[in-house]
Order: C-alpha cells, then sequence, then structure tokens
C-alpha cells in the first residue's frame, strides 16, 4: 500500500491552461505539505496543511490554490500556467505532534509548454 | 534565518570506496536532522534522522551519520559504497516546535564508478 500517492506522475501542458495535482495519505497524519523541486533539485515549501487548515503558505503566486476536502488529501490546483511553474511537485505528510519524519510521495513532473 | 548547506553539489566514488557527504546547519537551537536520497525519477526517502541522544545514528541501506553540535554538521557516511547509491541526497532540517515545514539542502548528486 503506498502511503503518499500523487497522480499524475507526469503532467504536460501548455501555457494558460489550469491543472491539478492529487496527494492522499493513508497514514492516518493530520498536516500535509506541497513541495517544489526546480529544475535545480532545490526543494522549497509551498504549502502546509494542518487538518484542512492552512498554516503555511510561502511566497506562492495566488495562482496556486490548495484544497483541502479531508485530512486525508491535499489537491493542488494551478490557474493560467507559466513557463516557470515547470518542476517537480511534491506531497508530503507528518503527524502534528511528536517527532518524526515526513513521508513524501513520488512526485508529479509538470511540464508547461 | 535558519539553512541547510551542502557544500558538495557533486561527489564522485568508486563502488566499494567509503563515502561521506557533508552538511551544515544554521539555526538557533538545534534541528531534528535528517538525510532523505532521491533516486532518479523517484520521491524521497528517507535515510535516517537524529532528534537526539546518541550522536550516531543508523539508518536504512548501511548509512550512518554523526551530529556534531561543536561544527553545526551531520554528515553521512558509508563505508562502502554500491553502484545502486548513485542517487541525489537531500539534508534536511526541523525547528523543534515549528510549523513542522522541512528546511532542505541543496542537495549532492553521487555518482558511483565500477
Amino acid at each position: 500500500d503506498t502511503a503518499v500517492s500523487q497522480t499524475p506522475k507526469y503532467l504536460v501542458t501548455q501555457m494558460g491552461n489550469d491543472k491539478s495535482i492529487k496527494c492522499e495519505q493513508n497514514l492516518g497524519h493530520d498536516t500535509m505539505y506541497w513541495y517544489k523541486q526546480d529544475s535545480k533539485k532545490f526543494l522549497k515549501i509551498m504549502f502546509s496543511y494542518n487538518n484542512k487548515e492552512l498554516i503555511i503558505n510561502e511566497t506562492v503566486p495566488n495562482r496556486f490554490s490548495p484544497k483541502s476536502p479531508d485530512k486525508a488529501h491535499l489537491n493542488l490546483h494551478i490557474n493560467s500556467l507559466e513557463l516557470g511553474d515547470s518542476a517537480v511537485y511534491f506531497c508530503a505528510s507528518s503527524p502534528r505532534g511528536g517527532n518524526t519524519e515526513a513521508f513524501f510521495g513520488q512526485g508529479t513532473r509538470l511540464t508547461v509548454v | 534565518a535558519q539553512s541547510v548547506t551542502q557544500p558538495d553539489i557533486h561527489i564522485t566514488v568508486s563502488e566499494g570506496a567509503s563515502l561521506e557527504l557533508r552538511c551544515n546547519y544554521s539555526y538557533g537551537a538545534t534541528p531534528y536532522l535528517f538525510w532523505y536520497v532521491q533516486s532518479p525519477g523517484q520521491g524521497l526517502q528517507l535515510l535516517l534522522k537524529y532528534f537526539s541522544g546518541d550522536t550516531l545514528v543508523q539508518g536504512i541501506k548501511g548509512f550512518e551519520a554523526e551530529f556534531k553540535r561543536s561544527q553545526s554538521s551531520f554528515n553521512l557516511r558509508k563505508p562502502s559504497v554500491h553502484w545502486s547509491d548513485a542517487a541525489e541526497y537531500f539534508c534536511a532540517a526541523l525547528r523543534k516546535g515549528s510549523a513542522r515545514q522541512l528546511t532542505f539542502g541543496s542537495g549532492t548528486q553521487l555518482t558511483v564508478l565500477p
């Protein structure tokens, strides 16, 4: 059973389109995240949700909108895609408290053409 | 500002040789520390973590890391590298009591020569 799963794994789309990436975790964790990995492999937090509530919103264009219908899901919707949005997007989850690590999904490679 | 630094962008070792990947952190207080590995086209897999206690931590795949408070370092080591260890390695830190977002280093690409 996959702990953190993202779909799709690959996404190629044209500039200006709107797309969504879905993420689900079956670990019972309270907190979920979206990270962006750029072309230089640098990983940076975008959003964090705790029990469906947004708790971290880094400097991300408002074309990016996370949606958490329940604590097991955190989807990422991107409007008006731009070339610079091309990256690998990782979903992750962790328990709210305690000493433990974040568990990552396999990533979604988004290519905007 | 909090930061994690991996000074080596790319390291090449021969199969069977020993490996050390460097990681330094800059935090007000000692954070939780992690090493993740990313194989080509794959997600991030946790190798090991340090929260407190014994400063030498063992991880999966034969990796270990040593926390040195005096040097603000958390270097990853492996005594004998296998070809399958070729991957990107990320050091990460989590500030205690924070909203729990990880701060990552810029990664070290490991190439293993036959």
